[in-house]
């Protein structure tokens, strides 16, 4: 079946430091990747696509890599702020034929001052 | 408003109650999704509407859901006949159309079932 995984476990990381998400999913073959930050109480910003002819996508201080022999894409924070604490979430199209989006559970990153 | 909109924010309802949930998206967009997050829990898909095509319902979780969207706008879903279970938020999107656009997300309605 397809899954979609991420680090259940929160990541803490000290301000000013990089913080690295990671995602890995099997059984799609997916085009693009989404990634998302969901504050508490509030629903999903849209952050980052990056396609699958893309193996790295910058903006600002946001990294995203798609490595689709790995079948894994990794998110990078860098020069970490409290305000970055947030829950992170990737998220893929499915290659059977429902176009909506489905999304890992999400980690959640807490920035230490 | 520029964003989605979603009302109510929260609502407490009893069991055996049928509930209904608005979304307002955005403009133009032609794509409008729902879904459901439970505490603690990732997105669970229900249902999208692109166009004027028929709904994508794969992810509605038993008959007592259904959703209609008017005029390719506003979106209601319909929880008849709620059950505890259904207590989650319910989350929706829209996007310019159904796939990989980018999808913007309304901060949901807080359903609670006593």
């Amino acid at each position: 079946s397809q899954k979609i995984e991420q680090n259940s476990e929160a990541l803490n990381i000290q301000e000013g430091k990089t913080a690295t998400l990671t995602c890995n999913y099997t059984n799609y073959s997916p085009a693009y990747l989404q990634w998302y930050r969901q504050d508490p109480g509030r629903g999903p910003v849209f952050l980052l696509l990056i396609r699958e002819n893309e193996k790295e996508k910058r903006k600002e201080r946001l990294k995203v890599t798609f490595d689709t022999t790995l079948k894994q894409s990794l998110f990078h924070i860098t020069a970490s702020q409290p305000a970055d604490s947030a829950t992170y979430l990737c998220a893929l199209v499915s290659d059977t034929g429902r176009r909506a989006l489905t999304f890992g559970s999400g980690t959640r990153l807490q920035v230490q001052p | 408003g520029a964003g989605v909109s979603q009302s109510p924010s929260n609502k407490v309802t009893e069991k055996g109650k049928d509930v209904e949930l608005r979304c307002d998206p955005i403009s133009g967009h032609t794509a409008l999704y729902w879904y459901r997050q439970s505490l603690g829990q990732g997105l669970e898909f229900l249902i999208y509407f692109q166009g004027n095509s028929a709904p994508d319902k794969s992810g509605l979780p038993s008959d007592r859901f259904s959703a209609e969207r008017t005029g390719g706008s506003v979106s209601t879903l319909t929880i008849q006949r709620t059950q505890q279970e259904d207590s989650a938020v319910y989350l929706c999107a829209s996007s310019l159309q159904a796939g990989n656009q980018p999808q913007h997300f309304g901060d949901g309605t807080r359903l609670s079932i006593l």
